[in-house]
């Protein structure tokens, strides 16, 4: 267990499904990421939650929708994706939005297909 | 436009010898900067990082070492492992609650 735990690890989905991205962790993190990585692309942030608020939308389109309902927990939801949106989605957490040369811990990622 | 750029995708380095990995950036205002550590099916790792005001960084294996003046930051392992075979990431943010910006990764490869 890395204390970043990611589900499901694999997921492929239809462009008019709703499914859900779950990320947990257990070390006691008051910041939370969604990161997407694209093939041949560098890692991208999403989303920044800090103590439960969202704090950064990094302009990701509505069909990208997360949630933060307390500070061990982060999901995205997913609604009519595209295929474009194909990837690796990383969770990550770090002691707070400040913690920045101590690192942030990654979870394993979720690996998006939409077909 | 990237402001994070690792220009080698990959790189071989003989077990027992200094790896080096370079990482350029055109964003003078960054002031904090990292390397990650990727293996596969994994999600990165942190493993050091370094502000402005130092120069060099120092954790066992691994030193990364800043040039601000020239932009460019690098990583060096020594000696290194098998289990150093990873994809090694460099990243980069403007202030300690900012965003941080990746690059695309450097594939090192150890031999035996």
């Amino acid at each position: 267990e890395t204390g970043v735990t990611q589900t499901p690890r694999h997921l492929v989905m239809g462009m008019t499904n709703k499914k859900s991205l779950k990320c947990e962790q257990h070390l006691g993190h008051n910041a939370m990421y969604w990161y997407k990585q694209s093939a041949k692309k560098p890692l991208e942030l999403m989303f920044v939650y800090s103590l439960e608020e969202r704090v950064e939308n990094n302009s990701v389109p509505s069909r990208f929708s997360p949630e933060c309902p307390n500070s061990s927990h982060l999901f995205l939801h997913l609604h009519t994706l595209q295929p474009e949106d194909s990837a690796l989605y990383l969770c990550a957490s770090s002691q707070d939005t400040r913690s920045i040369l101590y690192g942030y811990t990654f979870g394993s990622g979720t690996r998006l297909t939409v077909v | 436009d990237q402001q994070v750029k690792q220009n080698s995708p990959s790189l071989s380095v003989q077990e027992g010898r200094i790896s080096i990995l370079n990482c350029d950036y055109t964003n003078s205002m960054f002031d904090y900067f990292l390397w990650y550590k990727k293996y596969p099916a994994e999600g990165p790792t942190f493993l050091i990082s370094i502000s402005s005001i130092k120069d060099k960084n120092e954790d066992g294996r691994f030193t990364v070492f800043l040039n601000k003046s020239a932009k460019h930051l690098s990583l060096h392992i020594v000696p290194s492992q098998p289990g150093d075979s990873a994809v090694y990431f460099c990243a980069a943010s403007e202030n300690r609650d900012d965003k941080i910006i990746f690059g695309k990764g450097t594939r090192l490869h150890i031999l035996p």
